[in-house]
């Protein structure tokens, strides 16, 4: 079966960076992209972007542009995401999710990880 | 970037009856190549992730009710609860996959009357 297992709860303080892990288990890690999504206390989801698990080619929204980094390490089939230059704006739940490759729909979804940005 | 826009923000339904809901893409989200609507609807309680519904319009995923159906195409989308389950208590969004940015709709709360 299929799993996305995420890192844990993480705090930082304004200005530090955050780096989120996703574990991916069940399936063939290159057939599928990882996407990160997020949601603000309140608000709704936000595509941040995504990592082609094979190429490791990323597209980012322009929001996140110059302070995100989307990785994977295929021998541990596990994708990252870090943000830099951190906000209380940033606080969020953070999730990672698979779409076949492609363009195909993001069907399972980490666990989100929580990252609270305050001083 | 293609703006989605639900209606209505949110929904008060009761038990057995009907819920509706409208999305709006300010571009068409339809492939001429292989004719699919890149549209998707997520189900969203809070504490958890999202969970697909339907993808491409249309389709239901693998365990997903029936009292779930999404229909449109083009521009123009909607996803009907036949008889809401208390369960059924919470934010839908549709999401459109034509392309990146993949964007999602505000969300609409459904709420059991």
């Amino acid at each position: 079966q299929v799993h996305l297992v995420q890192s844990g709860v993480e705090v930082k303080k304004p200005g530090a960076s955050v780096k989120v892990s996703c574990k991916a288990s069940g399936y063939t890690f290159s057939d599928y992209f990882i996407h990160w999504v997020r949601q603000a206390p309140g608000q709704g989801l936000e595509w941040m972007g995504r990592i082609d698990s094979k190429s490791g080619g990323t597209i980012y929204t322009q929001n996140f542009q110059g302070r995100v980094s989307m990785t994977r390490d295929t021998s541990i089939t596990t994708a990252y995401m870090e943000l830099t230059s951190l906000t209380s704006d940033d606080t969020a739940v953070y999730f990672c999710s698979r779409g076949e490759s492609p363009g195909g729909a993001n069907d399972y979804w980490g666990q989100g990880t929580l990252v609270t940005v305050s001083s | 970037d293609i703006v989605m826009t639900q209606s209505p923000d949110s929904l008060s339904v009761s038990l057995g009856e009907r819920a509706t809901i409208n999305c709006k893409s300010s571009q068409s989200v339809l492939y001429s190549y292989n004719n699919k609507d890149y549209l998707a609807w997520f189900q969203h309680k809070p504490g958890q992730p999202p969970k697909l519904l339907i993808y491409w319009a249309s389709t239901r995923e693998s365990g997903v009710p029936d009292r779930f159906s999404g229909v449109g195409s083009g521009t123009d989308f909607t996803l009907t609860i036949s008889s809401l389950q208390a369960e059924d208590a919470a934010v839908y969004y549709c999401q459109q996959y034509r392309s990146a940015p993949r964007t999602f709709g505000q969300g609409t709360k459904v709420e059991i009357k």
